[in-house]
């Protein structure tokens, strides 16, 4: 397994502003990943963090809306920019050690938009 | 695109019921895993399944690979209060980095 620390847990956070959420990993993976999850819903993959290159994303997410980073093989961020109350989500850092293996999740990270 | 199809959404059952659920897609897995999610909480995995019939067994909780590998099902026996919770199946098509999440079964157990 993977232990997997998220931070902010929890936040409210203005309209209008930025918030960045930290993705730390106990171990080198060759995966990570950011999710939405969305009151009662399932999760919505937002994009693949790939190490050293810009993020891959889904359809229906943009690299201006949520830019990625990811310096290295055990840390990720991902910004949700000028939020408004649409974007209050669980957002959640999952990730894989090689292909075709078990996916790990973060605590998660509740956010509020007022 | 893929999709994942998982019944029922909901279930209300008495502690010590058994309970199945199952998920099926619209094109061919090779890698089949079942999450349980709490409240304020990130999924938890249960159950990963790699090969076609395979049936894997984690205490109280089994779960099957189905053998056209567009179906598999996680049953809990003897149902207790801690099961509560949203479980998720999800998979993956070969050579794809990223995982299909199918809706989730709520689970609601009466005492």
């Amino acid at each position: 397994s993977a232990v997997i620390s998220q931070k902010p847990s929890r936040d409210i956070c203005q309209r209008g502003t930025s918030l960045t959420i930290q993705c730390q990993v106990d171990s080198q993976v060759t995966m990570m990943f950011w999710y939405r999850q969305q009151p009662g819903q399932s999760l919505t993959l937002i994009a693949t963090a790939n190490q050293g290159s810009e993020a891959t994303y889904e359809s229906g997410f943009v690299i201006d809306k949520f830019p990625i980073s990811r310096p290295n093989l055990t840390f990720s961020t991902l910004t949700v920019s000028n939020m408004s109350p649409e974007d209050s989500s669980i957002y959640l850092c999952s990730v894989r050690r090689i292909l075709n293996t078990e996916a790990f999740f973060g605590q998660g990270t509740r956010l509020t938009v007022v | 695109g893929q999709q994942l199809n998982q019944s029922p959404q909901s279930m209300f059952i008495q502690e010590g019921e058994d309970v199945s659920m199952n998920c099926t897609s619209s094109s061919i897995f090779n890698t089949w895993l079942w999450y349980k999610q709490d409240p304020g909480e990130g999924p938890v995995l249960l159950i990963a399944l790699y090969k076609a019939g395979e049936l894997t067994s984690n205490g109280r909780l089994t779960a099957q690979f189905g053998t056209t590998r567009k179906d598999s099902f996680l049953n809990i026996s003897a149902s207790i209060p801690s099961d509560v919770g949203i479980y998720f199946c999800a998979g993956q098509d070969k050579g794809a980095q990223k995982l299909v999440f199918g809706q989730g079964t709520r689970l609601t157990i009466n005492p």
